[in-house]
């Protein structure tokens, strides 16, 4: 079945520095969506790319899209505290359904202020 | 946030005792999702709805039962709890109208002795 992996697992970083999370799938996604998870908490929507090679931004955030669009990235400028928590890439099933979602394991971020 | 409530928000059971989740939404929206989170497995589907009545089974349904007679609610039911089912249990709704983005519970807390 489809799989869509995420490294790194883990990361920490120091507040300031840069961060960035990487998706893999299995196969080619009609679009792909990222979560934050704080900790105790639920999975957020944060984003959608639908478009080969599409690069977004909201705020120090970066996502993007490859070309392929069997991979994605979300890239944090100047981490802060706020941005802990875990980060998930996921991607719709096979049949092209949107309506049912791969989630990869996550990456949890800690940020040392 | 989206209109999504679970209860409980915490159980303690016992091994072989029958428990109950629900979630109800109030955005009329088609699709609900049942996921358990676990440390290193992520977000993994147990079973989904697509309409009153109409379910069906996700990576690790064994062990659990759905229900939805309702549009805006639908049950979880672990007929005979085992240990192996102590998790996080999140509901999410699929918005249709942002291309199946979903959005999640605040989840449920399952601790079975």
């Amino acid at each position: 079945g489809q799989q869509v992996m995420q490294i790194p697992q883990y990361q920490h970083v120091q507040e300031g520095e840069d961060f960035t999370t990487y998706c893999n799938s299995s196969t080619t996604l009609s679009n792909i969506q990222w979560y934050k998870q704080r900790p105790g908490g639920h999975p957020v929507f944060l984003i959608q790319l639908v478009k080969s090679g599409e690069v977004k931004k909201q705020k120090r955030l970066t996502f993007q899209f490859g070309e392929a669009k069997k991979n994605s990235s979300l890239h944090i400028t100047a981490t802060q505290t706020t941005d802990v928590g875990t980060y998930f890439c996921a991607g719709p099933g096979m049949q092209g359904s949107n309506y049912k979602l791969t989630f990869g394991k996550g990456t949890l971020l800690t940020v040392n202020p | 946030d989206a209109g999504i409530t679970q209860s409980p928000r915490h159980k303690v059971t016992e091994t072989g005792t029958p428990v109950t989740l629900r979630c109800h939404q109030t955005e009329n929206h088609r699709y609900m999702y049942w996921y358990r989170q676990d440390p290193g497995h992520g977000l993994r589907l147990i079973h989904y709805s697509y309409g009153v009545k109409d379910t069906d089974k996700g990576e690790v349904s064994d062990g659990y039962s759905v229900s939805r007679s309702k549009t805006e609610d639908f049950l979880l039911t672990l007929e005979s709890a085992t240990s192996s089912q102590t998790s996080v249990y999140f509901c999410a709704i699929s918005d249709s109208r942002r291309g199946g983005t979903q959005y999640f519970g605040p989840g449920t807390r399952l601790l079975v002795l």
